[in-house]
């Protein structure tokens, strides 16, 4: 499985922009990119994915670079209930991946009132 | 339209004995994985399964074993529990084209093993 990697942290205080970086330097071309987040006592919950373009949806918005070797998630103003883990994963649809989704550690994100 | 469900919620077994749990999954979604999250090894695939057949699966022992009802609602089981087995388990379900790496998790049900 190709690799991630993200900051283990990062602090933001409400109601200002975050953004989450995440390096996927051996992302093959049929790796979607997917975030991923889990709050305090649930499970996983899905926030986002794309594969070349940049995509927006009500929760975030994911710029992917020009290479697909990095990729941002956008928080575009931060809550104290998006306080959380968040993960960047890289799912091949492709392969026979059924149902597998390789987490690593995350970013804990704060978020100060 | 209701999330997935996974019952018990809580339970605490001791070493030796063995124990099943249960997902329903989201109404229409017909794969269902499982997940095993520890403080040490995080969140690791255990095994997936689409109209009752297994078709991806993890790197745990065979004392991890699961099943798929017709019904799509899926049972996972561990025998010889060991203290190692404590953790969260979580399901997840996706819709019938499922390969797109969008899963629905459910709350977990959280495991001591004593």
């Amino acid at each position: 499985d190709a690799k991630t990697t993200q900051p283990n942290s990062m602090e933001s205080n409400e109601e200002e922009p975050v953004h989450l970086p995440c390096n996927h330097s051996t992302i093959s071309g049929t790796d979607y990119i997917h975030w991923y987040r889990q709050l305090p006592s649930q499970g996983p919950e899905y926030v986002i994915h794309g594969l070349t373009s940049n995509v927006n949806n009500r929760m975030a918005s994911l710029a992917i670079a020009e290479d697909r070797k990095s990729s941002t998630l956008i928080l575009h103003r931060a809550t104290l209930r998006d306080a959380a883990v968040y993960y960047c994963i890289l799912f091949n649809a492709g392969g026979t991946s059924y149902g597998k989704l390789t987490f690593g550690q995350g970013t804990i994100l704060t978020v100060h009132p | 339209k209701a999330g997935v469900t996974q019952t018990p919620r809580y339970l605490i077994k001791t070493r030796g004995q063995q124990v099943t749990l249960s997902c329903s999954p989201i109404s229409g979604h017909r794969s269902v994985s499982w997940y095993q999250q520890t403080p040490g090894q995080g969140l690791q695939f255990l095994f997936e399964y689409f109209s009752e057949t297994q078709r991806n699966k993890g790197n745990f022992p065979g004392r991890f074993s699961g099943r798929q009802f017709s019904n799509s609602r899926s049972e996972m089981n561990v025998s010889t529990l060991e203290l190692g087995d404590s953790a969260l388990y979580l399901c997840a379900s996706a819709p019938i084209s499922p390969n797109t790496g969008e899963l629905f998790f459910g709350e977990g049900s959280r495991l001591t093993v004593l």
